[in-house]
């Protein structure tokens, strides 16, 4: 079993509609990421999350200590969404980080 | 641009050749990490340096695979006698030093290796 698993891998919706992706870890951490990677490989992080719950214009991550459980999602989704999005963890600070297997989302206009 | 930039951003070799790709991180950042991925799936760990100093190493990285940051600046991972396997897109990500701002990683491009 991986330490940090994902949900749904591959999601599809239409314009204008809420997303939510899940990510599961069995570890103890310092911090949770969400990365996104679109077509060529370039990753960008979205979050950094620790307790609680940040936002960023149509962003939400959302995080659960106890359950090891973190949620992301888009409010009103637009075709330009389109990426891969990936959890990761790290497990005390500064330190690597691992990765879940990431969603590939398509928001068709 | 001052982010993490990687060189080159395409490689293509042939089995059994060396291959050398550099990192560039942010400046001032301390911390650089190696990462692989493979098609489909998310990046995994191979290396990082804290400093010049090569703190921790994965498992998958065999002894085709070395990597240096000798001042504490640039980064290169250097592949021997590569395999197919090998074929990858290599990824570098730089951290500011510990208790100095976010923990946060920031990933340079890639590069993306294939061995025909």
């Amino acid at each position: 079993k991986n330490e940090v698993e994902q949900s749904p891998q591959n999601l599809t919706a239409q314009e204008g509609e809420f997303i939510t992706i899940n990510c599961s870890y069995s570890v103890g951490i310092s911090a949770l990421h969400w990365l996104q990677q679109h077509p060529g490989g370039g990753i960008v992080s979205l979050f950094m999350l620790s307790s609680g719950k940040k936002k960023h214009g149509r962003l939400i991550a959302t995080i659960n200590i106890q359950e090891k459980h973190s949620s992301l999602h888009i409010t009103a989704s637009h075709p330009r969404d389109s990426a891969v999005y990936i959890c990761a963890v790290g497990r005390t600070s500064g330190s690597r980080l691992t990765f879940g297997e990431g969603t590939q989302l398509t928001v068709n206009p | 641009d001052t982010g993490v930039s990687q060189d080159p951003r395409h490689k293509i070799t042939k089995r059994g050749q060396n291959v050398t790709f550099r990192c560039d991180p942010i400046s001032e950042h301390n911390r650089l990490y190696w990462y692989r991925q493979t098609l489909g799936q998310g990046p995994e760990f191979l290396t990082y340096f804290q400093n010049e100093a090569q703190l921790e190493k994965s498992r998958l990285l065999s002894d085709r695979f070395s990597a240096e940051r000798p001042k504490g600046s640039f980064s290169t991972l250097e592949i021997q006698r590569t395999e197919q396997g090998d074929s990858a897109m290599y990824l570098c990500a730089s951290s500011p030093p510990l208790g100095k701002g976010s923990y946060e990683q920031y990933f340079g491009p890639g590069t993306r290796l294939t061995v025909t």
